[in-house]
């Protein structure tokens, strides 16, 4: 069965620094995607990037970066240049390709950036 | 609008009676999930509908919530018998076959039991 893990449930960074949120999975399937969406407090889920479990590179989108860790079954969310308005729930989530593809999610990790 | 519809956005009822919420997927999109979050919380899977395959029910948390999708579209979910505990955000999402698998969400129906 799919599982994923996030453990930070709340972090504070300072605006303009970089942070990471922290994401690890676990799945007996060769072929999965990682997901990362984003929760501002108006409650829309805002999807950021995707990792493809063959992808040779890390997925990069804007300020958004995935450390996709294969071996270690972790996919880590990466912020560069912090802004206020990437305070928000985060939450890492991933589907199996094969068997039912459903999308499993994480707890989440509630960013705040403080000024 | 081409996004996922769900209504009612809002929906206050009181304890014992039966609510339907109602998610429009976008079209020809074959997947399509419900999914709970309580204040602060996050997302508790419901539901997954995946074209003509037997619905994933292993989230649906009693009896009393049930969910049918018609014609491969719109989809209703049923909470019998509302309790106190029901009252969260229900979120809807649907998925395109193949690609990679993005969930496009709606807006969400927040759901107030008295």
């Amino acid at each position: 069965a799919q599982k994923i893990t996030q453990t930070q449930p709340g972090m504070f960074v300072q605006e303009k620094e970089a942070v990471t949120l922290d994401c690890t999975y676990d799945t007996s399937d060769p072929s999965y995607g990682l997901f990362w969406y984003k929760q501002p407090s108006s409650g829309e889920m805002i999807f950021l990037i995707y990792q493809g479990s063959y992808d040779q590179q890390n997925a990069t989108e804007g300020r958004y970066s995935l450390n996709f860790q294969k071996a270690r079954k972790s996919a880590n969310l990466v912020i560069s240049a912090s802004q206020l308005g990437d305070s928000a729930m985060y939450f890492c989530a991933m589907r199996d390709n094969f068997g039912n593809e459903k999308l499993t999610f994480g707890t989440g990790t509630r960013l705040t950036i403080i000024p | 609008g081409a996004g996922v519809s769900q209504s009612p956005s809002n929906k206050v009822t009181e304890k014992g009676k039966d609510v339907e919420l109602r998610c429009d997927p976008i079209s020809g999109h074959t997947a399509l999930y419900w999914y709970r979050q309580s204040l602060g919380q996050g997302l508790e899977f419901l539901i997954y509908f995946q074209g003509n395959s037997a619905p994933d029910k292993s989230g649906l948390p009693s009896d009393r919530f049930s969910a049918e999708r018609t014609g491969g579209s719109v989809s209703t979910l049923t909470i019998q018998r509302t309790q106190q505990e029901d009252s969260a955000v229900y979120l809807c999402a649907s998925s395109p076959r193949g690609g990679t698998g993005e969930l496009f969400f709606g807006e969400g129906s927040r759901l107030t039991v008295l």
